[in-house]
């Protein structure tokens, strides 16, 4: 079965500190996406990408926060300066293409701040 | 913003009752997809609803969608304890290129 992996799986930060999240998407899918997950809380969906640029946003994704994937393989989401309520599970889902719909999770990087 | 809401919040049942969870969307969806997430796991794919009144099942759960695409179901007949998990539903607002999660169902089984 193919697997999204995600790393690291726990990081630990303090606060104002820059962090960077890495996925290493599923080969030939061609949707990305960034969702996050405060514990025991709902899927939020933070931000999809496509083509080598972002598809949508949603009102949590601002300035503090960007993605890229730099060699065409892994996809990141970068935290510029943390807050307190960054503090979450850090979800990356990848899609395959038009016309299938399933979603692939990793197994999450929880994010820690301090 | 488009919104999706589950309903209930949590439930807990005996091993062998059925378990139904409701979803909402404040708009149309151009598709609905349900998942499952085991305590301290990650989102798992289950089914994908596309059209208008569809019914789809699998084993023993059965999913539903809609008329409007607005509302969806997921029923469970004869739980099971490998059935714990929170469910999410997840709509896919047509021309968008995102899918919004519920707010989930915690299903809890007792044996």
């Amino acid at each position: 079965e193919p697997e999204v992996t995600q790393t690291p799986s726990h990081q630990v930060t303090q606060m104002g500190q820059e962090v960077i999240l890495r996925c290493v998407p599923i080969s030939n899918h061609l949707y990305f996406y960034w969702y996050r997950q405060i514990l025991g809380q709902k899927v939020e969906f933070l931000v999809s990408f496509y083509n080598n640029e972002i598809s949508e946003k949603s009102e949590i994704f601002d300035d503090q926060f960007s993605v890229e994937r730099p060699d065409g393989s892994n996809f990141t989401l970068k935290i510029r300066s943390t807050k307190l309520e960054d503090s979450a599970m850090y979800f990356c889902a990848n899609r395959a293409g038009v016309g299938t719909g399933e979603l692939f999770f990793g197994e999450g990087s929880r994010l820690t701040v301090l | 913003g488009q919104q999706v809401m589950q309903i209930p919040q949590y439930q807990h049942v005996q091993e062998g009752e059925d378990f139904t969870t409701y979803c909402n969307s404040s708009t149309t969806l151009s598709n609905i997809q349900w998942y499952k997430q085991r305590p301290g796991g990650h989102p798992v794919f289950l089914i994908q609803l596309v059209k208008s009144g569809e019914v789809k099942k699998q084993k023993r759960l059965t999913f539903q969608f809609g008329e409007a695409k607005k509302n969806s179901s997921l029923h469970i007949t004869a739980t099971q304890t490998t059935d714990v998990g929170t469910y999410f539903c997840a709509g896919d607002k047509p021309g968008t290129y995102k899918y919004i999660f519920g707010t989930g169902t915690r299903l809890k089984v007792l044996a």
